[in-house]
């Protein structure tokens, strides 16, 4: 089974609009973290937003912010303003177990078009 | 320090011959993850490294694939025999042990094409 699914193989949105990017995630393990990445086209993975399975309010930072919904297994990225740098792929991805880090599963990202 | 480096950026190879990549992480992390990324899919992990010792290996490092990492500081990770379906942009990433809330940062890549 997957362990990320993100079922949006590409999403349009208009500068200054908001945007849902969805992702859902299987894990048996009660702890867990869920990281979003962008990659633009020139291929560098930038982090954008950090969620704990253990953290009890959902994570912000700056224009990101991640829809947590543990009981549905969705941790969702939300864009607010788009802006035209927005653009690119976007990759939601979990590390199984406790606070040492160890491998990201990824899923296989939604492209992100912000049109003016 | 200027993040995680990876070299060559792009790597054009004939079918059959062999590869190496290099990857310096950045100074104070002793973490160091390789993973594949095909076209229009996700990076797949394939090995990762604590200090030099070589922690986890997926199934798809086959033997032609061999990483390295001997003093605890930059990686490589060599191809043997690249086939066509090795072409692909082969990331590295670095991360102290303890979590934090940002975890793994990622180079540039290595694009192979191979023909």
């Amino acid at each position: 089974a997957q362990k990320i699914t993100q079922t949006q193989p590409g999403m349009f949105v208009q500068e200054k609009e908001a945007v849902t990017l969805d992702c859902t995630y299987d894990t048996s393990d009660p702890s867990y973290g869920l990281f979003w990445y962008k990659q633009p086209s020139s291929g560098e993975m930038i982090f954008l937003i950090y969620q704990g399975s253990y953290d009890q309010q959902n994570a912000t930072e700056g224009r990101y912010s991640l829809n947590f919904q543990k009981a549905r297994k969705s941790a969702n990225l939300v864009i607010s303003a788009s802006q035209l740098g927005d653009s690119a792929m976007y990759f939601c991805a979990m590390r199984e177990g406790g606070s040492t880090l160890g491998r990201l599963y990824f899923g296989r990202g939604t492209q992100l078009t912000v049109w003016p | 320090d200027t993040g995680v480096s990876q070299d060559p950026r792009h790597k054009i190879t004939k079918r059959g011959q062999n590869v190496t990549f290099r990857c310096d992480p950045i100074s104070e992390h002793n973490r160091l993850y390789w993973y594949r990324q095909t076209l229009g899919q996700g990076p797949e992990f394939l090995t990762y490294f604590q200090n030099e010792a070589q922690l986890e290996k997926s199934r798809l490092l086959s033997d032609r694939f061999s990483a390295e990492r001997p003093k605890g500081s930059f990686s490589t990770l060599e191809i043997q025999r690249t086939e066509q379906g090795d072409s692909a942009m082969y990331l590295c990433a670095s991360s102290q042990t303890e979590a934090s809330n940002y975890g793994y940062t990622f180079g540039s890549g290595t694009r192979l094409t191979v023909v």
